[in-house]
């Protein structure tokens, strides 16, 4: 049963670029959520798609953009790139909130 | 209220001791408290958790002991072995309004050999 599956593992942006991140949800996960970590940090909660909608939304601002598709994939889309937008890029997938999988992620280099 | 805060930043164990990591919350609306391993080049993986109606669970040789009234939590890791070397991060949920998971900031275990 193939858990949570992220893609590309990693990708080298120009600032300005855009990006688009893509997720696979574990078998039977219908929630999708997703979390940047810069280095040496915890995840900062970006958003949550439920029924291809964002359910949730953290402080991230709107070049930071998803989809969800109807069979629970998602996209992660991000505009303009800055600096400042190097991180790993993580998904995680759920029935409930009682316990993420979570993806090995997507390290984005923006140069 | 929806931060999470964990310390120590970094640990060094000897072989065979106890590892504590400690986080304390602010929004009493949490409702669901997991502990997430993570290695380098991967994404976290989810540990043990508790919800807050139980002061202590405890699977092999980890334990979570959960502080309602203190509004805080610990993992303890008995036995430490060089494998249990990585970061660690709490975390905290609540099932209304969103089912969103805050983490924080991680520790960074070493267990020395």
């Amino acid at each position: 049963d193939a858990g949570v599956t992220q893609s590309p593992t990693h990708l080298i942006k120009t600032r300005g670029q855009q990006v688009t991140l893509r997720c696979s949800p574990k078998s039977g996960h219908d929630t999708v959520s997703w979390y940047q970590q810069a280095l040496g940090q915890g995840p900062q909660f970006i958003f949550q798609y439920y029924e291809e909608e964002e359910r949730q939304r953290g402080n991230f601002p709107d070049r930071f953009s998803g989809h969800q598709f109807p069979n629970y994939s998602s996209e992660l889309n991000v505009n303009a790139l800055l600096l400042g937008d190097s991180a790993l890029y993580l998904c995680a997938s759920s029935t409930t909130h009682y316990g993420y999988t979570f993806g090995s992620g997507t390290r984005l280099t923006v140069v | 209220q929806q931060q999470v805060k964990q310390s120590p930043q970094s640990l060094i164990v000897q072989k065979g001791g106890i590892s504590i990591i400690n986080c304390a919350y602010e929004n009493t609306a949490f409702d669901y408290f997991p502990w997430y391993q993570q290695f380098p080049g991967k994404g976290p993986a989810l540990l043990i958790a508790i919800r807050p109606d139980v002061s202590e669970k405890k699977e092999g040789r980890f334990t979570i002991s959960f502080n309602k009234s203190a509004k805080q939590f610990s993992l303890h890791i008995m036995d430490s072995q060089p494998g249990d070397s990585a970061t660690y991060f709490c975390a905290a949920s609540r099932g209304e309004g969103g089912f969103k998971t805050i983490f924080g900031a991680g520790t960074r275990l070493f267990v020395k050999a």
